[in-house]
């Protein structure tokens, strides 16, 4: 079955520490998406990738790095400078084959550093 | 800038009630507009979505929005909850001034159901 893989589901990670999310889709599609979840506040956009090679800030992309060298990999760096890592972080996915096509989500990841 | 607004956070229902989530947005223009469930343990999932023509929507699970323009309003409605409706409701769009790609959530809806 297609989808989207988080690994891991639970991360524990100590302050000043990089730590790297894992965000892997065989949809073969061409848009991926990072949001992080909080209670009360919704989805909010850190980054997402229209297309290999290429990425666009979210609205709240301080502290964090991506990279897309391949259509299927969409890593979230969160690094040392983001000052409230710890969230549920949720990847997501969607074809670009026409306007506003829904998308998909893996199953996330718990981050908590302390 | 764009946003989404739900107006409930928490709503607590008996069973066989009837449910309407409110959910406004905050820009002109052409939208596509979404609401996606997440229930307990799971992940997030389309429930319905709109995108042009009749403004009144139908999903899945009986659940039904209606897209009022002139109210930048986008109801979720469903006529008697059932105990399997417990779950997170997130209204988002997405549109020309954010990018059809880029898909804005509201802070969410937390339905509990008592049965």
């Amino acid at each position: 079955d297609g989808g989207i893989t988080q690994s891991p589901k639970y991360l524990f990670r100590k302050e000043g520490q990089n730590v790297t999310l894992s965000c892997e889709q065989n949809l073969n599609h061409d848009a991926m998406y990072w949001y992080r979840q909080d209670p009360g506040q919704g989805l909010r956009l850190i980054y997402y990738s229209q297309i290999v090679n290429d990425f666009q800030k979210g609205d709240i992309a301080e502290g964090y790095s991506v990279s897309r060298e391949k259509k299927e990999s969409f890593p979230l760096t969160v690094t040392s400078a983001q000052k409230n890592p710890t969230a549920f972080y949720l990847c997501a996915s969607t074809g670009t084959d026409r306007m506003g096509s829904p998308l998909h989500f893996g199953n996330g990841t718990r981050l908590t550093v302390t | 800038a764009q946003s989404v607004s739900q107006h409930n956070h928490h709503v607590i229902l008996s069973e066989a009630a009837s449910l309407e989530l409110g959910c406004n947005y905050s820009y002109g223009g052409t939208v596509n507009l979404f609401w996606y469930v997440q229930y307990p343990g799971q992940h997030l999932q389309l429930l319905l979505k709109y995108f042009s023509g009749d403004p009144l929507v139908k999903g899945i699970k009986g659940f039904e929005a209606e897209f009022i323009k002139s109210k930048f309003s986008f109801n979720l409605r469903k006529p008697s909850v059932q105990w399997s409706d417990t779950a997170e409701y997130f209204c988002a769009v997405n549109g020309p001034s954010g990018g059809y790609n880029k898909l804005i959530f509201g802070a969410g809806t937390r339905l509990a159901v008592h049965p």
